[in-house]
């Protein structure tokens, strides 16, 4: 199994501040990996894929990078409604494995 | 837009049984994958398994082999998720997902979430 660390845990920031969430791997994951957000009682959504894709609706103030096992989603000027928990996951092999969590507060 | 609907909350006992549905459309049904991810309270993400509506073809991670069975009604656009022999860390919102096979195993939506509540 793929073990996925994130780090902080948790990230002060001031709205307007840049972000920065680290994903580091067990192992490599070929860039197979992709960033969720979590808001307070929601489902996640998906931000990233494909370590660098962004979704469909996705702002572009969100970025992804990284390669074989160190991953950073880069959340360039925070809004208000970034502060949420972000999970990083790994789609290289199963079972399927997500990171722990960072949770981005102000 | 995809949109899954899923059954409400439950309350079971130690070593009862639940079923958790999600009601999909149709293109879902003939085309992508649904997936089951549970979470516990203040916890992570926990992927427990995937089958293709179309086929019926599943999938389960090791950790839930013979306790978890994922099945599907075709003609409701319903997929299903039985966890048997329930314990209290079962306790977690169980949310079903969806992936499009022309990508990797991305969710790219998800149900509401089902709270499953384990307690004597």
């Amino acid at each position: 199994e793929i073990v996925m660390m994130q780090s902080p845990d948790t990230l002060s920031v001031s709205p307007g501040e840049r972000a920065t969430l680290s994903c580091r791997a067990s192992q490599s994951l070929s860039s197979h990996l992709a960033w969720y957000q979590q808001k307070p009682g929601q489902a996640p959504r998906l931000l990233i894929y494909d370590a660098s894709t962004r979704a469909t609706d996705t702002p572009d103030r969100f970025s992804g990078s990284g390669s074989v096992t160190e991953y950073t989603l880069t959340i360039s000027s925070l809004q208000s409604e970034d502060f949420a928990l972000y999970y990083c996951q790994q789609t290289h092999i199963w079972p399927l494995t997500f990171g722990g969590g960072t949770k981005v507060e102000i | 837009q995809v949109q899954l609907v899923q059954s409400g909350a439950e309350v079971k006992k130690p070593g009862a049984s639940v079923v958790v549905s999600c009601k999909a459309s149709a293109y879902i049904f003939s085309d992508y994958y649904i997936h089951w991810v549970r979470q516990a309270p203040g916890q992570g993400l926990e992927w427990m398994g995937r089958i293709r509506p179309g086929r019926g073809d599943t999938n389960y991670a090791e950790t839930f082999e013979g306790r978890v069975t994922m099945t599907r009604d075709t003609s409701i656009y319903t997929a299903y998720m039985e966890l048997r022999r329930l314990r209290s860390d079962d306790t977690a919102v169980y949310y079903c997902s969806v992936h499009n096979p022309t990508l990797r195993e991305y969710f790219l939506q998800w149900g509401q979430g089902t709270l499953v509540t384990v307690s004597s």
